[in-house]
């Protein structure tokens, strides 16, 4: 079983509407939880972290459920800006590195 | 602030040359990590430094060597290149460790003929 896993993709959306990425993970004493977004041939960019307690920036809502060892990121209102891949990324236990997922493409269409 | 830079940008070899990659940081980082970037592969970890002098392996780290002499710079080598190597490279740092944001350098595109 992969560390991280991601549904691939891709998710083909209608400019406007909302979309929901989900992401599960195996290593259960992980630390720290985030979503990092990729733009085609462009590095990394740290998105936003995920909390337990679930957190919002903007359109963007992140759940975290430690039991069920589950991430969703949660875009309303999507815009063509928001075409990307979307990583999620998971702590070791040592919190000294990351674990990335396969990420989720999502293109917005006009 | 330039952030996380690195060189090359592009490299071709053939089978059995050796390279480095560098890698720089001007934001006083301790941590730094080099990864590769392989379609349907996702980011995986080759080494990572968590302070000036010090080096670890990550999930791939057969066929790399690395080096952090300086804690600004994080290399990493490849003594005899293979096709396998073929690859899309991103050094990151982060000030501390995994909980913080980590920032990643523009990439290097690799391709072993």
């Amino acid at each position: 079983r992969k560390e991280v896993e991601q549904d691939p993709g891709p998710f083909n959306v209608p400019e406007g509407a909302t979309v929901a990425f989900n992401c599960t993970y195996s290593n259960s004493a992980s630390q720290s939880f985030f979503w990092y977004r990729q733009d085609c041939r462009k590095e990394p960019k740290l998105l936003m972290s995920v909390y337990s307690s679930g957190n919002e920036d903007g359109r963007f809502t992140a759940q975290l459920n430690r039991a069920s060892q589950y991430i969703s990121l949660l875009i309303r209102d999507s815009k063509l800006s928001d075409s990307a891949t979307y990583l999620c990324v998971v702590t070791s236990t040592l919190n000294e590195k990351l674990t990335f997922g396969t990420g989720t493409r999502l293109t917005i269409i006009p | 602030n330039a952030g996380v830079t690195q060189t090359p940008k592009f490299r071709v070899l053939k089978t059995g040359q050796s390279m480095t990659l560098l890698c720089a940081q001007d934001m006083n980082h301790e941590y730094m990590y080099w990864y590769r970037q392989d379609p349907g592969m996702g980011l995986r970890l080759i080494h990572y430094s968590v302070g000036e002098g010090t080096t670890a392996k990550g999930e791939v780290p057969d066929g790399y060597n690395v080096s952090r002499l300086k804690k600004q710079n994080f290399l990493l080598g490849l003594e005899s290149a293979a096709p396998s190597q073929t690859s899309v490279y991103f050094c990151a740092s982060s000030k501390w460790g995994g909980q913080f944001e980590q920032f990643f350098g523009p990439g290097t595109r690799l391709t072993v003929l």
